[in-house]
């Protein structure tokens, strides 16, 4: 499969607990981002990475989420003393970054269900 | 920042019938509109998109329409099918961030056999 690989795809999790989330870009794509998805709703936009810079956060990105992609491939996604209200699906998604509007893909999620 | 509006939230229709599903979107920078279907816990998936140099794309059964003066932009599924049944996004990117896709807040679309 050479799509958006994230992993894992569903984890429950205690409130105060620390979770990770690993994305895999498909391989020729240098641009990388992070969404959060709840019931009902559209994608959010959280983060994203060109190569190795993170290029641009949501002020839904607060202090406890941070986002690394530190060779310009993979990422993580770390959510530090989690909350109930962090429980969604978090999306990675990649494209090449050839000027505006390259396709955007998107892996099949990251399931965060917070007890 | 861009905000994206689309209706209706909830669209039924009968196979072969056509459906239609409209955004309106607020930053005039905005370049590319792309919609995304979405399967119960599925990935979105890229259905058709659209930049703005162009007015309308069509794709066998799927067509999208730009007007950039009115910003707003409209998917139109023809003969639609049971199989076509799920969530669709339509998102607004562009500007000074090209790669930040503002979505809309989905329509559920049921075809009914």
């Amino acid at each position: 499969d050479t799509g958006v690989s994230q992993d894992p795809r569903h984890k429950i999790t205690k409130r105060g607990q620390n979770v990770t989330f690993r994305c895999d870009p498909i391989s020729e794509h240098n641009r990388l981002y992070w969404y959060r998805q709840t019931l009902g709703q559209g994608p959010e936009f959280l983060t994203y990475f060109q190569n190795e810079a993170q290029l641009e956060k949501s002020r839904l990105l607060s202090d406890r989420f941070s986002a690394e992609r530190p060779k310009g491939s993979f990422s993580t996604l770390e959510i530090q003393r989690t909350e109930q209200g962090d429980s969604a699906m978090y999306l990675c998604a990649s494209s090449l970054a050839q000027g505006a509007g390259n396709t955007i893909y998107f892996g099949e999620g990251s399931w965060l269900t917070v007890v | 920042g861009e905000n994206v509006e689309q209706h209706p939230s909830t669209l039924s229709v009968q196979e072969g019938d056509s459906a239609v599903i409209k955004c309106t979107y607020s930053d005039s920078a905005s370049n590319y509109f792309p919609w995304y279907k979405q399967e119960l816990g599925k990935r979105p998936q890229l259905i058709i998109d659209i930049r703005s140099n162009v007015g309308e794309k069509k794709d066998q059964r799927i067509a999208v329409t730009l007007n950039k003066t009115a910003k707003h932009f409209s998917l139109h599924i023809t003969e639609t099918q049971p199989e076509d049944s799920a969530v669709y996004f339509c998102a607004a990117a562009g500007g000074t961030s090209y790669g930040k896709l503002t979505f809309g807040q989905g329509t559920i679309l049921t075809v009914h056999p």
